[in-house]
């Protein structure tokens, strides 16, 4: 079975600038997350998706950072501008209560630099 | 207080010994307890789910105390490969089910 597949794996930009990181997740799994690793940290859940819905984005910086996932499979999340201090791993998890229960399937991440 | 607390180490144990870490967490209406693994540079793993009643897999043990807002995972006879960092994770009663995790415990194994 295919995992959660994340791209790109590094990204390096300029404060200010905008980046996008992409996420396909374990077919079959309607629930998708997007959680943000700062170095020294656990993840933080940043947004999570049921289909194409926002099921919560509480901790989600909205005056910068945005998610969708349109037709409910694959998902993007957006930063801009950029700050310093988003510089982290950024994860994607996929999961299915029927299929995987509880269990959150987490891809490679995204390690973004922010200079 | 934070949400999920653990001892970040790192904790620095010959091969073949007993390892406990312990963890707390602040919300008393958190419904779900799981132990995850992450090695240096990769994604967090489910390690284990923990049970009220405890529950053990192989060299694997966790316990959870409801009334102390505690939780515990024991290593037995670890080996060189335990070597990474356990996040405790606990996830909230309620519709939404995104994980809040603690800052992870790091374990080095030694030869």
């Amino acid at each position: 079975e295919a995992g959660v597949a994340q791209s790109p794996r590094y990204k390096i930009i300029e404060k200010r600038q905008s980046v996008a990181f992409w996420c396909n997740p374990i077919s079959g799994h309607a629930t998708l997350y997007w959680y943000q690793q700062i170095l020294g940290q656990g993840p933080k859940l940043l947004i999570q998706f049921q289909n194409n819905g926002v099921v919560d984005d509480s901790q989600l910086p909205k005056d910068r950072f945005s998610a969708e996932r349109l037709k409910g499979v694959d998902s993007t999340l957006k930063i801009q501008p950029a700050k310093l201090e988003d510089s982290a791993v950024y994860l994607c998890a996929s999961s299915h209560p029927l299929i995987s229960g509880y269990e959150q399937y987490f891809g490679p991440g995204t390690r973004l630099t922010v200079t | 207080r934070k949400e999920v607390e653990q001892d970040p180490g790192p904790f620095n144990v010959p091969e073949g010994a007993t390892v406990a870490f312990n963890c707390t967490y602040s919300n008393s209406a958190s419904q779900s307890f799981f132990w995850y693994r992450q090695d240096c540079r990769k994604e967090p793993k489910l390690l284990m789910s923990v049970y009220s009643s405890g529950n053990e897999d192989g060299r694997f043990t966790a316990q959870l105390n409801r009334a102390s807002q505690y939780i515990s995972l024991l290593i037995r006879d670890s080996k060189l490969s335990d070597s990474a960092t356990y996040l405790c994770v606990v996830k909230a009663r309620g519709g939404a089910d995104g994980l809040t995790f603690g800052k992870g415990t790091h374990l080095i194994i030694q030869p």
